[in-house]
């Protein structure tokens, strides 16, 4: 089945460590989305790809960084992780045309410890 | 800017009864609106969505949705709840128009279905 798959579920990492998560997908979208989402809260759209063209929300802070090697890759490089950057990480992905534009498809998330 | 307001945070009914979870927007033009379920530590899901034409939706596990353009409402309904409905639900727009390819979500109805 066609599908965002992200990588790993759960990940700890130490205050100021660099960590990196994955997200991968099979439904050749061509836009990618990363959100944080806190304690059951709204997701927060953090950036996003338009094909190659990068995105990033006007608050999204400098700590936050991402890559798109290619279409079906995305990651999130958290440079130097906070307690505050604690979170569900989710990556969701959109195709431009076809019968499920402007839905967005989500993978599971990626919950991230920070010790 | 567009914004989306669930007035509920917790939403409780017994198995069998009738459920709304309640979704108002606010957006430049027309909208496009959405409702995503996410069960503990997943990600979200895709129940329904409303581009245009009729304005009742129907989607998935038996979710309906009506969009009332006179009160800029969304509300969510199922004529009756099952205990595994019991999980978190967001409602989200994006404008219809513009180059904004994000979705704006709401902060959640955690809906408790009891059996």
């Amino acid at each position: 089945d066609a599908m965002v798959i992200q990588n790993p579920r759960y990940q700890v990492t130490q205050f100021g460590k660099p960590v990196t998560l994955s997200c991968s997908q099979t439904l050749n979208h061509n836009v990618m989305y990363w959100y944080q989402q806190k304690s059951s809260q709204a997701p927060k759209l953090l950036f996003h790809y338009y094909d190659k063209d990068f995105n990033n929300e006007a608050d999204t802070p400098d700590n936050f960084q991402s890559r798109r090697p290619n279409t079906s890759f995305c990651f999130l490089d958290i440079r130097s992780p906070g307690l505050g950057d604690a979170a569900m990480y989710l990556c969701a992905t959109s195709s431009r045309g076809g019968p499920s534009y402007n839905e967005q498809f989500f993978g599971p998330g990626t919950r991230l410890t920070v010790l | 800017a567009q914004s989306v307001a669930q007035p509920e945070d917790q939403v409780n009914v017994a198995e069998g009864n009738p459920l709304t979870v309640k979704c108002t927007y606010s957006v430049s033009g027309n909208p496009y609106l959405f409702w995503y379920v996410q069960y503990p530590n997943r990600g979200l899901q895709f129940l329904l969505k409303y581009i245009t034409g009729d304005n009742l939706v129907k989607g998935s596990y038996g979710f309906e949705a009506e969009f009332n353009k006179s009160q800029t409402s969304f509300h969510l309904k199922k004529p009756s709840a099952l205990v595994s409905d019991s999980a978190l639900y967001f409602c989200a727009v994006r404008a219809v128009s513009g180059s904004a390819r994000q979705l704006t979500f709401g902060s959640g109805t955690q809906l408790t279905v009891l059996p």
